[in-house]
C-alpha cells in the first residue's frame, strides 16, 4: 500500500514568492494533516481536515498560508507571498477516522522549503 | 504547551540502553511516541492513553505515569537501527491537539 505522497520534496525561492506544496493520503483515510517541523523541533500543527472539513486550523498564519482539501482527498498547501521565517519542512499526515488523536498518524517525507 | 523531552541527546553504544523523558505541565489523556530518521518521515511506535497498561514494540516499551503527567521511553539492548530523533505527543483531552516535544536525538555506536 503506498504511503502519503508529497510534493515536491525540495523548493527554494526567493522571499515574496508564492509556493505550494501538494499531498495525497493513504487512501480511505479521511483525516488530513499538515505540520510544519522547524530544524532541531517537533512537528506543529497547521491545520487539520475531516475529509473536506478544516476542523483545526487554529495555527495556520492566515494571512499568508491557505489550504484547500477538495473532495476529500488530497490537499494544497500554499504561502503567499514567502518570508524567510517560513523555512521549514511542511509534512504532510494522514489518519484512519475522524474526531480526534485516537490512532497512528502516517507522515510523508516532507517539503523542505528554503526561502531566500 | 509544549512537553519537555529529557535528555536532548544521547549516544549509546550498541546494546546499551536508554531511557527518554516525556513531561507535562497538564493532565493528560495519552502520550504519543514517534521515532524520525534525518531526512525521514515520522514513524509511529506507540500510543498509551490514561489508564492504559505499558506497552511495547520490540525491545522498546513505554510508561505512562498519569499522576506526574510523564511518560518515559525504554530502549532496551539498543540496535543501530534504533538512532534517530524520538518525538513525544501529549493531548490533554480527546478533543484538543497533538502537541509534539522538542525531540530527544539518539545515536546508536558500534
Amino acid at each position: 500500500e503506498a504511503g502519503v505522497v508529497q510534493s515536491p520534496r525540495y523548493k527554494i525561492i526567493e522571499k515574496k514568492q508564492p509556493v505550494a506544496f501538494w499531498c495525497n493520503p493513504i487512501s480511505g483515510h479521511n483525516t488530513l494533516y499538515w505540520y510544519l517541523q522547524n530544524l532541531g523541533q517537533g512537528p506543529e500543527l497547521l491545520i487539520r481536515y475531516e475529509n473536506e472539513e478544516a476542523v483545526d486550523d487554529s495555527q495556520l498564519p492566515k494571512d499568508r498560508f491557505s489550504a484547500e482539501r477538495l473532495k476529500g482527498v488530497d490537499s494544497t498547501l500554499k504561502i503567499q507571498p514567502a518570508e524567510l521565517g517560513d523555512s521549514a519542512v511542511y509534512l504532510c499526515a494522514s489518519s484512519s477516522g475522524t474526531g480526534g488523536y485516537t490512532g497512528e498518524l502516517f507522515f510523508g517525507e516532507g517539503s523542505r522549503l528554503t526561502v531566500l | 504547551q509544549q512537553p519537555v523531552q529529557s535528555p536532548q541527546a544521547v549516544i549509546l553504544r550498541e546494546g546499551e540502553d536508554a531511557v527518554i523523558n516525556c513531561s507535562s505541565s497538564k493532565a493528560l489523556y495519552s502520550v504519543h511516541w514517534y521515532r524520525q530518521k534525518h531526512g525521514e518521515a515520522p514513524v509511529f511506535l506507540m500510543i498509551l492513553l490514561k489508564g492504559g497498561e505499558q506497552k511495547g514494540h520490540e525491545k522498546i516499551s513505554a510508561s505512562f505515569n498519569e499522576k506526574k503527567q510523564q511518560s518515559s521511553l525504554y530502549l532496551t539492548a539498543s540496535q543501530l537501527s534504533y538512532s534517530g530523533t524520538y518525538f513525544c505527543g501529549t493531548l490533554a483531552g480527546t478533543a484538543s491537539k497533538l502537541t509534539f516535544g522538542t525531540g530527544t536525538r539518539l545515536q546508536v555506536t558500534l
